[in-house]
């Protein structure tokens, strides 16, 4: 269960603000992942990182802006959001494609974030 | 990309019986199908995977089915108990590429009646 840490697990900001979240892995994984859970909506997948390099952006608006300085830390930095991106969001690690990926990936708790 | 269709959105099944949720994805490159159980307020646990090299893959209560060339799969739990009650995820992904995020289904309210 402390595999994925995510902080904070509860975020509430207006429109103007500017917050980051955060995402630790303790699993000697290599590649991390932003998931964006809403009501209703499948899991999205919003960014992926392998071995610290951007990967994939999957159609994301710019106001979400990810960072990865190492393999055990990812950011999500969130700036003029709207109230439609209330969500929960959801960090993952898990092994990057190759002969040792085991492809299995492993959630943090999630930071539940309300946009008034 | 890849879509997958997850059905039911609720099941309702009574303690002890089984219980059957199916996706079906659209892209034949996938090859990797992990089903996530997520209780209230928690995150996503993997619960059971399987990889497009085989057909069924079972771990005591629970068992998955992949029929490739239809292009679904299905999680089944026999013997169903009170702590079954979740949302049930699955998902696909190509794996060997560049990208390799999870496409997931919508989910499954699983309920059991006592």
């Amino acid at each position: 269960e402390t595999g994925v840490t995510q902080t904070p697990r509860h975020l509430v900001m207006g429109m103007t603000n500017k917050k980051s979240l955060k995402c630790e892995q303790h699993l000697g994984h290599n590649a991390m992942y932003w998931y964006k859970q809403s009501a209703k909506k499948p899991l999205e997948l919003m960014f992926v990182y392998n071995f610290k390099e951007q990967t994939e952006n999957n159609s994301v608006p710019s106001r979400f802006s990810p960072e990865c300085p190492n393999s055990s830390h990812l950011f999500l930095h969130l700036h003029t959001l709207q109230p439609e991106d209330s969500a929960l969001y959801l960090c993952a690690s898990g092994h990057p494609p190759g002969l040792e990926s085991t492809d299995t990936q492993y959630f943090g708790p999630g930071t539940r974030l309300t946009v008034l | 990309g890849e879509n997958v269709e997850q059905h039911p959105s609720t099941l309702s099944v009574q303690e002890g019986d089984s219980a059957v949720i199916k996706c079906t994805y659209s892209d034949s490159a996938s090859n990797y199908f992990p089903w996530y159980k997520q209780e209230l307020g928690k995150r996503p646990q993997l619960i059971i995977d399987i990889r497009s090299n085989v057909g069924e893959k079972k771990d005591q209560r629970i068992a998955v089915t992949l029929n490739k060339t239809a292009k679904h799969f299905s999680l089944h739990i026999t013997e169903t108990q009170p702590e079954d009650s979740a949302v049930y995820f699955c998902a696909a992904k190509m794996t060997g590429g560049g990208a390799d995020g999870l496409t997931f289904g919508k989910g499954t309210h699983l309920i059991i009646q006592p």
